[in-house]
């Protein structure tokens, strides 16, 4: 499975639009990009899947460039909600293999 | 109401004494899998199984083990639970082909505490 790289922590104001980067610098050609958030003491969940150009739903953007070597998160307009752990996992839609889920990114909304 | 189910939610235990974590699922996912989270190293993923007696290892198996006798139920077992073993353990399963589409579904986690 590709290695993903991700901030440790992000700091935003409310209302901001906010960008979380991920470089997954190796990443195979049958492999899709989804993040996770996830709240203090709570499981993970689902926010957004891609594979390639933008994806948008009610929650997040994702933005993945032609070379998929990385992939943008974006929530717009945070609240205090939105304060979290973001993780971006890299892996085939078949995927059976270990899932690593690494550190993921510590979003901190200010008022 | 599709879920992931965790007990105990919290579990306070000595050094030795074997204890095992429930987790069932009401989904009917081929897949199931044990992750632990400790503060700065993020969910580590214990065990994973692909289907009923189909197990193995995930990048911290040591100290743990785990049966898959029926589909919707995956236990993690301790048999001699140490203070290093302290953490938040979350069960997640999802369809086989679908881990990277929508997803695991999380049970909610237990805390445990070796002391």
């Amino acid at each position: 499975l590709a290695k993903t790289t991700q901030p440790i922590s992000m700091d935003s104001y409310e209302g901001q639009e906010v960008n979380i980067t991920c470089s997954h610098n190796n990443i195979a050609t049958n492999d899709y990009i989804t993040w996770y958030q996830q709240f203090p003491s709570q499981g993970p969940r689902f926010i957004i899947q891609g594979y390639k150009t933008k994806v948008t739903n009610e929650v997040a953007s994702l933005f993945i460039p032609a070379d998929r070597k990385s992939s943008t998160l974006s929530l717009p307009r945070v609240s205090l909600s939105d304060t979290a752990v973001y993780y971006c996992l890299v892996g085939p839609s078949g995927g059976y293999q270990k899932v690593t889920f690494g550190t993921g990114t510590k979003l901190q909304v200010i008022p | 109401e599709a879920q992931v189910t965790q007990n105990p939610r919290y579990l306070i235990t000595v050094t030795g004494k074997k204890l095992t974590v429930t987790c069932s699922q009401n989904m009917n996912h081929e897949y199931m899998s044990w992750y632990r989270q400790d503060p700065g190293l993020g969910l580590r993923q214990i065990y994973y199984s692909m289907n009923v007696e189909v197990t193995d290892k995930g990048d911290v198996p040591e100290g743990y083990k785990v049966s898959r006798k029926e589909k919707r139920n995956f236990p993690l077992i301790l048999e001699s639970p140490s203070p290093n073993q302290t953490s938040l353990y979350f069960c997640a399963s999802s369809p086989l082909t679908e881990i990277f589409n929508y997803g695991y579904t999380f049970g909610s986690g237990t805390r445990l505490t070796v002391v």
